[in-house]
């Protein structure tokens, strides 16, 4: 059965205190793994796309990286504005596992970052 | 305006009330998806459609109910609501299903209780 697992669940930083969100995950065989981004009330946002292990992929203070089982999103020196829950999907390829190709969700890591 | 747009924001209803939350998207889309999204649980595929008329179910589909007459809306139907279904519901649409190179877009979402 394909999974996703996230952690810390919650995660509380200082401003400008860099440090990372885990992403691990099982899946028959990995099409691409999704990050996104939800702030309260609003639908998950996209960040980035990862489709094989050593990719990585940077946007402002973001940066994701994916190994054979887990893929990381490294904040750094992060600021207030940053605070949302951060969200890891998974994709199988299709024909392998149940999933039927949809994207599969981890439960979310909600990053607070104080100034 | 273009996108994607969910309807109502926020529905409380009576168990066994039937309920429509309604989805319309304007890029012409072929995918669009159901997902709910609980505390514990993250966001869970309830069904999804790859055209108009052609729908298939998700993770969780009992108790909910879907259609697609046009492309550009994907209705969701509790037949008799129960208190489990209540969540925050997603609808998500996407041009290609296995090979979206974003994942999917998502709506701000319904937030449904039923007392």
């Amino acid at each position: 059965e394909d999974q996703v697992t996230q952690s810390p669940e919650a995660l509380r930083l200082q401003e400008g205190e860099s440090s990372s969100l885990n992403c691990s995950y099982t899946v028959s065989g990995l099409r691409g793994l999704f990050w996104y981004r939800q702030d309260p009330g609003k639908g998950p946002e996209f960040l980035f796309t990862l489709y094989s292990a050593g990719e990585e992929k940077e946007k402002e203070r973001l940066k994701a990286t994916l190994t054979k089982k887990e893929s990381f999103l490294h904040i750094t020196a992060p600021k207030p504005e940053d605070s949302a829950t951060y969200l890891c999907a998974v994709q199988a390829r299709k024909g392998d596992g149940g999933s039927q190709g949809n994207l599969i969700f981890g439960k979310g890591t909600k990053l607070s970052v104080k100034p | 305006d273009a996108g994607i747009t969910q309807s109502p924001r926020y529905k409380i209803t009576e168990t066994g009330r039937q309920v429509t939350l309604m989805c319309h998207q304007t890029w012409s889309h072929s995918y669009m998806f159901w997902y709910r999204q609980d505390l514990g649980h993250g966001l869970r595929l309830i069904y999804y459609s790859a055209a108009a008329d052609i729908t298939d179910k998700g993770e969780v589909p009992d108790g909910y109910v879907v259609s697609r007459s046009k492309t550009e809306n994907f209705p969701l139907t509790l037949e008799s609501a129960t208190r489990s279904q209540t969540s925050v519901y997603f609808c998500a649409s996407s041009e290609l299903h296995y090979l979206a190179p974003h994942g999917y877009t998502f709506g701000s979402g319904t937030r449904l209780t039923v007392v």
